[in-house]
């Protein structure tokens, strides 16, 4: 079935620094990725519509600067948290669909669970 | 823009009981609405979805209804078991892959043995 891949799923960063999470999908193109975060017994916030080829759709609230998403192909989608805070702490999870088939089940990837000390 | 939301936060039951979780949406364009199960510190797995043309869906233990009318809809697990244990999210969108999901607060169900 379709796989959605995340790495790293654990990364430790300093304050001030930037780290990027990518999120791959194996089996299919897709166009559409979409990036989460999760506080821990929260539920997932879209943060915001990855789209291959072109800008990133943000949700209302959400910094393009800070959080950048780059698409540059049609099976990776990359977040880069940058000049990380220990307030960016947090469970970061990436999906996708793929829109060529029948079931449209949203795949989730493994998730990053990102420490900012 | 969708808003969903769920109720209730947190379900404790015997093993055995049914447990119901009930989702309400806002945006009537949706007509996709998936359900997940998240086990702590693990990705969110489907485990039933409906579309907007059908009423309800079964799957051995686990059914899903939809009331578009209402807007809302309900996730329903019978005979529960102790590995039902997980937080529960339901979602709502497009049926399209293209849009995004909008997911609910989750519930945190406890079956005990």
């Amino acid at each position: 079935g379709a796989v959605v891949s995340q790495h790293p799923s654990r990364v430790i960063c300093k304050s001030g620094t930037s780290v990027k999470i990518e999120c791959r999908s194996l089996d299919f193109q897709a166009t559409t990725m979409f990036w989460y975060r999760q506080f821990p017994k929260k539920s997932l916030m879209l943060m915001a519509t990855s789209n291959e080829g072109s800008k990133a759709t943000y949700e209302q609230g959400v910094e393009k600067d800070k959080f950048l998403i780059n698409h540059a192909s049609l099976t990776l989608s990359t977040l880069t948290v940058t000049s990380a805070h220990p307030e960016d702490s947090s469970f970061y999870i990436c999906s996708a669909r793929d829109p060529l088939r029948a079931n449209t089940e949203a795949f989730f990837g493994q998730g990053t669970r990102l420490t900012v000390v | 823009g969708e808003n969903v939301e769920q109720h209730p936060s947190t379900l404790s039951v015997q093993e055995g009981d049914s447990a119901v979780i009930k989702c309400t949406y806002s945006d009537s364009a949706s007509n996709y609405f998936p359900w997940y199960k998240q086990e702590l510190g693990k990705r969110p797995q489907l485990i039933i979805d409906i579309r907007s043309n059908v009423g309800e869906k079964k799957d051995q233990r686990i059914a899903v209804t939809l009331n578009k009318t209402a807007k809302h809809f309900s996730l329903h697990i019978t005979e529960t078991q102790p590995e039902d244990s997980a937080v529960y999210f339901c979602a709502a969108g497009d049926y399209t892959g293209f849009q995004k999901l909008v997911f609910g607060t989750g519930t945190r169900l406890l079956v005990s043995p």
